[in-house]
């Protein structure tokens, strides 16, 4: 198993949809969790960290789901512009991977006028 | 202010040849990672530094690969000799890790697309 999963997708989402993704992890020890978002031929740059108690900024939520080992991205009334590929990354923690981020492989996300 | 620096942006080279990234990081930052990204595999971290000091290189490929950072403001990562299986985008990212604690953002630079023919 990999130590964080996502679904590829594409997701191909109509201007105005919610649009949800999710990752998952192996280590149940992991701490830190955030969103990053890569935009074709660009690098990845952080959308969003992700806290226990989920957070919100504008139209993004991000949720932590410890039980269940996984973490997800809500993206309401989707624009154009965020058409681009989302990428989870854990952080194992200090003990096991010391500062280092683990990146799953990215979920595509193609949004239609 | 200027992000991370990469060079070159792209490289075109032929198998068995030396090859030679750099990177830059932001000023203040203490800690420098390299990166790979391929289709296939995703973005896989191949080594990281803290304070110029290599701590964790488990992600080098193979002895064809070395990095190294002889000061704060400056990182090479050597592939000697290439293979076409070494094509992919490298990037380099750069963040402030405060001792005991680790950081939230990392910051991406350009990255180097690199293909081996």
């Amino acid at each position: 198993r990999k130590e964080v999963e996502q679904d590829p997708g594409p997701f191909n989402v109509p201007e105005g949809a919610t649009v949800a993704f999710n990752c998952t992890y192996s280590n149940s020890a992991s701490q830190s969790f955030f969103w990053y978002r890569q935009d074709c031929r660009k690098e990845p740059k952080l959308l969003m960290s992700v806290y226990s108690s989920g957070n919100e900024d504008g139209r993004f939520t991000a949720q932590l789901n410890r039980a269940s080992q996984y973490i997800s991205l809500l993206i309401r009334d989707s624009k154009l512009s965020d058409s681009a590929t989302y990428l989870c990354a854990v952080n194992m923690g200090k003990k096991s991977s010391g500062d280092k981020l683990t990146f799953g492989t990215g979920t595509r996300l193609a949004v239609r006028p | 202010d200027a992000g991370v620096i990469q060079s070159p942006r792209h490289e075109v080279t032929e198998m068995g040849q030396e090859v030679t990234l750099r990177c830059k990081p932001i000023s203040g930052h203490n800690s420098l990672f390299w990166y790979r990204q391929t289709m296939m595999r995703g973005l896989e971290l191949l080594i990281y530094f803290n304070n110029n000091v290599p701590i964790d290189d488990s992600g080098m490929p193979e002895d064809r690969f070395s990095a190294k950072m002889p000061n704060a403001s400056f990182s090479t990562l050597k592939i000697q000799p290439s293979e076409p299986r070494d094509s992919a985008v490298y990037f380099c990212a750069s963040s402030f890790l405060p001792s005991g604690r680790v950081e939230d953002e990392q910051y991406f630079g350009p990255g180097t697309r690199l293909t081996v023919t």
